[in-house]
């Protein structure tokens, strides 16, 4: 069964490292995985995208392990314009084509 | 930079109605997507195109419809309105070599009352 799982929430306070997982059993073997932003009133925007261990851009760090069944979006000191909702977003293997599934997403706040 | 708009922010029409939903991107993209999105459930695929004139069905493509006669036009049609069709919709827009990293409009939220 084709299937993302996030926590729905997470909490932090300014300065701390956050780390959001995804679990993604079923991954197709030639696909990427994928982490969006969305701020209320505006569609998700992407941020990372990886395929195999460690992605690092400028806002972040996708770590994935060797199985792929699982990655990790990982948010260094944090502050308060990174109140999100956060979407892992993976293809799974259905026919003869890659099913694109987003997960239901993690809602970030962030404290002062 | 990116951009893909929608024709609408805001919609609400009557249980029966005929709906459509615009989407224009500026960026030459080969594939583009229309989502609905609803609390608890994230964003689920309705249609996705990969070329003008071609579409294939999402998981929910149930109620709806879609057309593609030009590249940079994506139209999501409701051929008749019903109130669990009220949610937000957003359309997304991204290269062939680059179907992840989808570019997305601000969104619709459609009441159907």
């Amino acid at each position: 069964l084709a299937k993302t799982t996030q926590p729905i929430s997470m909490d932090s306070y300014e300065g701390q490292e956050v780390n959001i997982t995804c679990s993604h059993n079923n991954i197709a073997t030639n696909d990427y995985i994928t982490w969006y932003q969305q701020f209320p009133s505006q569609g998700p925007r992407f941020i990372i995208q990886g395929y195999k261990t460690k992605v690092t851009n400028e806002v972040a760090s996708l770590f994935i392990p060797a199985d792929r069944k699982s990655s990790t979006l990982s948010l260094p000191r944090v502050s308060l314009s990174d109140t999100a909702v956060y979407y892992c977003l993976v293809g799974f293997r259905s026919g003869g084509y890659n099913k694109l599934i987003f997960g239901a997403g993690t809602r970030l706040a962030v404290h002062p | 930079d990116v951009k893909v708009t929608q024709s609408s922010r805001y919609l609400v029409k009557r249980t029966g109605e005929k709906v459509f939903l615009e989407c224009v991107q500026d960026m030459d993209h080969e594939n583009m997507f229309w989502y609905r999105q609803d609390p608890g459930l994230g964003l689920r695929l309705i249609y996705f195109s990969y070329d003008v004139k071609m579409k294939e069905k999402g998981d929910i493509p149930e109620g709806y419809s879609v057309s593609r006669e030009k590249k940079e036009r994506f139209s999501l049609i409701l051929e008749s309105a019903s109130t669990n069709q009220t949610s937000m919709y957003l359309c997304a827009s991204s290269s062939r070599q680059g179907t992840y990293e989808q570019y997305f409009g601000p969104g619709t939220r459609l009441t159907v009352t």
